[in-house]
């Protein structure tokens, strides 16, 4: 299965600002996929980022306020503007597995974000 | 979308005792996943189950498709099963298996 690491694994951030997470796969990947937790809560899918093309967002989350970055196969970066209390969350990168895992989901270790 | 229901929402077990999990959805799925999240929040992919029956050591689940749901069985529980429970799927005109729609978890606890 692929090896994801994700940094930082936490942060603490003031209101208004931004907070960019970094996701590096150790094996080309087609898709990657942004995910948020927040605090007690399931999964919710924010969205696909492909590599050469735009970002696909799920119902609920805008370009402007989660800005992705995909600029090769085996890294994206997630972007969280205009912070604030609400976005306090654990957010994961997550990408298939095509190979002898097909059909499998894995997960970064995840960042936890708290908005002050 | 397509619905994900877990029971029970929370489970307290002694160590050595055995349970069963079940995730109900609302359509018929391409891709059923169950996932353990740990103290640590790691998530840790369990099974790709989309339909059948399935084994790792003391853990095994089994997807009835046509009667949409899923069951996870752990055996001989030990502390380390403590966490969170994840039951994912993809509906089944979804084309990514990576567009999870997931259930709202399993807590469980085991005491030693």
């Amino acid at each position: 299965s692929a090896v994801i690491s994700q940094k930082p694994s936490r942060d603490i951030c003031q209101r208004g600002t931004s907070l960019t997470i970094q996701c590096q796969v150790d094996s080309q990947v087609t898709m990657m996929f942004w995910y948020r937790q927040q605090p007690g809560q399931s999964l919710t899918l924010i969205a696909t980022a492909n590599q050469g093309s735009e970002a696909t967002y799920e119902s609920g989350f805008v370009i402007d306020k989660f800005p992705i970055s995909r600029p090769n196969l085996t890294f994206s970066t997630l972007t969280v503007s205009n912070l604030s209390p609400e976005d306090s969350s654990i957010y994961l990168c997550s990408v298939e597995d095509g190979g002898f895992a097909f059909g499998k989901l894995f997960f970064g270790s995840g960042t936890q974000l708290s908005v002050l | 979308g397509i619905q994900v229901e877990q029971s029970p929402p929370d489970l307290i077990l002694q160590e050595g005792a055995n349970s069963t999990l079940r995730c109900n959805f609302s359509d018929s799925v391409n891709n059923l996943q169950w996932f353990h999240q740990n103290p640590w929040g790691q998530l840790i992919n369990l099974f790709y189950i989309p339909s059948g029956t399935k084994q790792n050591g003391r853990l095994s689940a089994t997807t009835v498709a046509t009667e949409r749901y899923s069951l996870l069985y752990i055996s001989s529980s030990q502390t380390t099963d403590s966490g969170v429970y994840f039951c994912a799927v993809v509906g089944a005109g979804g084309t990514s298996y990576g567009k999870l729609t997931f259930g709202q978890g399993t807590i469980l606890t085991v005491h030693p």
